[in-house]
């Protein structure tokens, strides 16, 4: 168990649809991170929250955004969805204090499929 | 970030030490080296990190050479609960603003066997 809980476990939508992730971070950690993993592949960032702002982004379209709230949990939306966007969406939380080994706690992650 | 590559599977037995290598040619001054466990439908775990030299842990050792350009996790005695995706990163954890924005390459997928 890491204390991150990610909800819902598992969700089916339908093409062009929107969708909400939700995302609680372990106590205490005031950044927080979305990846996606395609099935085989490994996670790939989508952006981080720190403090409530966005503070970095990889290589991923508009319609990916998110929210970080004042306690810290999180929030990913997904407009206009796509087939591909079929994919496991990881949280991971950590405390940001610019040292080594600071350390990501994943959750368990949401299993998005796309019909 | 720098790049990484590893083995894209292993094979190895019950009680057998296991080491993963794991290159970083492009490895930058102030990048760490970390892995990451990861077992079916479950998020990445974080196994080790190190910078250089030999890093121990109760789960895993981590070998560094002198020139950094790659690093070798080493899990002694494996088991059957062994069997899992291992991922190795190399990053800046010291000037992000957490060591969260992380780049994860293909993994290594060790099968670990009765």
């Amino acid at each position: 168990e890491t204390g991150v809980t990610q909800s819902p476990t598992h969700l089916i939508k339908t093409r062009g649809q929107q969708v909400t992730l939700r995302c609680s971070s372990q106590s205490g950690h005031n950044t927080v991170s979305w990846y996606q993993q395609a099935l085989g592949q490994g996670p790939q960032f989508i952006f981080q929250y720190y403090r409530e702002e966005e503070n970095g982004r990889g290589n991923f379209p508009p319609r990916f955004s998110g929210l970080q709230f004042p306690n810290y949990s999180s929030e990913l939306n997904v407009n206009a969805l796509e087939l591909d966007d079929s994919a496991l969406y990881l949280c991971a939380s950590s405390l940001a204090l610019g040292t080594p080994g600071t350390e990501a706690f994943f959750g368990q992650g949401t299993r998005l499929t796309v019909v | 970030l720098a790049k990484t590559t590893q083995p894209i599977s292993m094979d190895s037995y019950e009680g057998q030490e296991v080491n993963i290598t794991c290159s970083h040619n492009n490895i930058a001054t102030n990048d760490y080296i970390t892995w990451y466990q990861q077992f079916p439908s479950q998020g990445p775990r974080f196994i080790i990190q190190g910078y250089k030299t030999k890093v121990t842990n109760e789960v895993a050792s981590l070998f560094i050479p002198a020139d950094r350009k790659s690093s070798t996790l080493s899990l002694p005695r494996v088991s059957l609960s062994d069997t899992a995706v291992y991922y190795c990163l190399v990053g800046d954890d010291m000037n992000n603003n957490a060591g969260n924005m992380l780049t994860f390459g293909g993994g290594t997928r060790l099968m670990v066997k009765p």
